[in-house]
Formats: structure tokens, C-alpha cells, sequence
């Protein structure tokens, strides 16, 4: 059975305070792990896919990046509106059918 | 804008009642889905569909029916059987093989009363 879990489940920092947010997974035969933001009250916005360990990709202050077991989302000098929850999810086949297994999340708070 | 249009916001559901949450894409993407999201969860997964007049149960389809008549649409009917519907629920739709990350509505959030 496929499994997402994320750490820290909340995260405060302080404006311009760096940190990374964990996702740790199993799965048989990953096709792609994926990042998305969500504000409250509304759906997931897609962030990034990682496909292989070793691969890094980055979007204004975030950088994501990807090992074997897990992946990281580094945050640069967080400012307020990066204040949201983070979800982590991983694709892959079950049957004929690509699917996401989703993390429970990270709820990252960004203080003035 | 190509999206997905999820209606109504809020729904309040009474208790024996069925209501249908709509989802609506144009996107032209084949795969659609619906999760449901309970706090200090994940997303979990409800129902499925790879092309149109096929479906398939995800982890938690008890209590829920969905139908795909057409690529665009895909709505969710929650039924009375379902006995804890409170949620918010969620539907995304999957370009090929999701290069692009699925692409999430806004939810719909489900009441009880």
C-alpha cells in the first residue's frame, strides 16, 4: 500500500526565516511525486513534479528535490503570502490507472 | 481560461437526502477524479475515470455514485447511504501521464443539517 507522510505538521517561522518541509514515502513503482499548495477554502495549485532521485526543481523561493525515499521542499526567506498548507502526493499504477496517494499535508506559517 | 468549474460552494445536505456535486472541465483532459478532504487529512480518493462511460471505486466510494457521460463532465452524487458526509470534496482532472500535475477545482463544501 502506498504511503504519504509529511513533517512537520505545522510550521511557524518568521519572515525571511529559511526551512524545509519533509515528505517520506513508499510506493511501488513511482511515477512522479508531486507538490501543491492550498489556501483555505479552495483546491490544490500545483507546485512541481519530481520524477527521479537526485532531480531539483525550483519556483520563485521554493526549491523542491527528490531521493528515494523522500523529497524536501526548501522555502528561502519565506514572506506572508507563502503562508498556506503544502501537500505532497505520489503517482502511480494500480491496475491500468495512474493515481495519487496525498500526504496529510504541512500548514506553514509565515510571521510579519 | 482553460479550468475546472466545481458548483455549488456550499451545499447543506439533509439527513435521507441525496444531493449531486457537478464538476465541469475544458481542459480535454481524459481523466478525471474526485477526493474528499476531512481536516487535518489528506486528500483521499472517492472515485475515478479514464474515459468516458468507464468509472472505477476509489479507497472510500461507499455512500457515493459518480457517472461520465461526457469527457467534460463528471458529477458525484452523494447518497443517504453515505453516513458521514460532512467533507469538502474535491475533483481534478489529469492531462496524459500527469507531466503537468493534475489540475484541481475549488471545492465544493458539504454540510449536514
Amino acid at each position: 500500500e502506498d504511503q504519504v507522510t509529511q513533517s512537520p505538521e505545522a510550521l511557524r517561522l518568521q519572515e525571511g526565516e529559511s526551512s524545509s518541509l519533509n515528505c517520506s514515502y513508499t510506493v511501488s513503482g513511482l511515477r512522479g511525486l508531486f507538490w501543491y499548495r492550498q489556501d483555505p477554502g479552495k483546491g490544490p495549485e500545483f507546485l512541481f513534479t519530481l520524477y527521479s532521485a537526485g532531480e531539483e526543481k525550483e519556483k520563485e523561493r521554493l526549491k523542491a528535490t527528490l531521493t528515494k525515499k523522500e523529497s524536501f521542499l526548501h522555502i528561502t526567506a519565506p514572506k506572508p503570502e507563502d503562508s498556506a498548507t503544502y501537500l505532497c502526493a505520489v503517482q502511480a499504477v494500480r491496475g491500468s490507472a495512474r493515481q495519487l496517494t496525498f500526504g496529510s499535508g504541512t500548514q506553514l506559517t509565515v510571521l510579519p | 481560461d482553460g479550468g475546472i468549474t466545481q458548483s455549488p460552494k456550499y451545499l447543506f445536505r439533509k439527513e435521507g437526502q441525496n444531493v449531486t456535486l457537478s464538476c465541469e472541465q475544458n481542459l480535454n483532459h481524459d481523466a478525471m477524479y474526485w477526493y474528499r478532504q476531512d481536516p487535518g487529512q489528506g486528500l483521499r480518493l472517492i472515485y475515478y475515470s479514464q474515459i468516458v462511460n468507464d468509472f472505477q471505486k476509489g479507497d472510500i466510494a461507499e455512500g457515493y455514485s459518480v457517472s461520465r457521460e461526457k469527457k467534460e463532465s463528471f458529477p458525484l452524487t452523494v447518497t443517504s447511504a453515505q453516513k458521514n458526509p460532512t467533507a469538502f470534496y474535491l475533483c481534478a482532472s489529469r492531462d496524459g501521464l500527469g507531466r503537468l500535475g493534475y489540475t484541481f477545482g475549488s471545492g465544493t463544501r458539504l454540510t449536514v443539517v
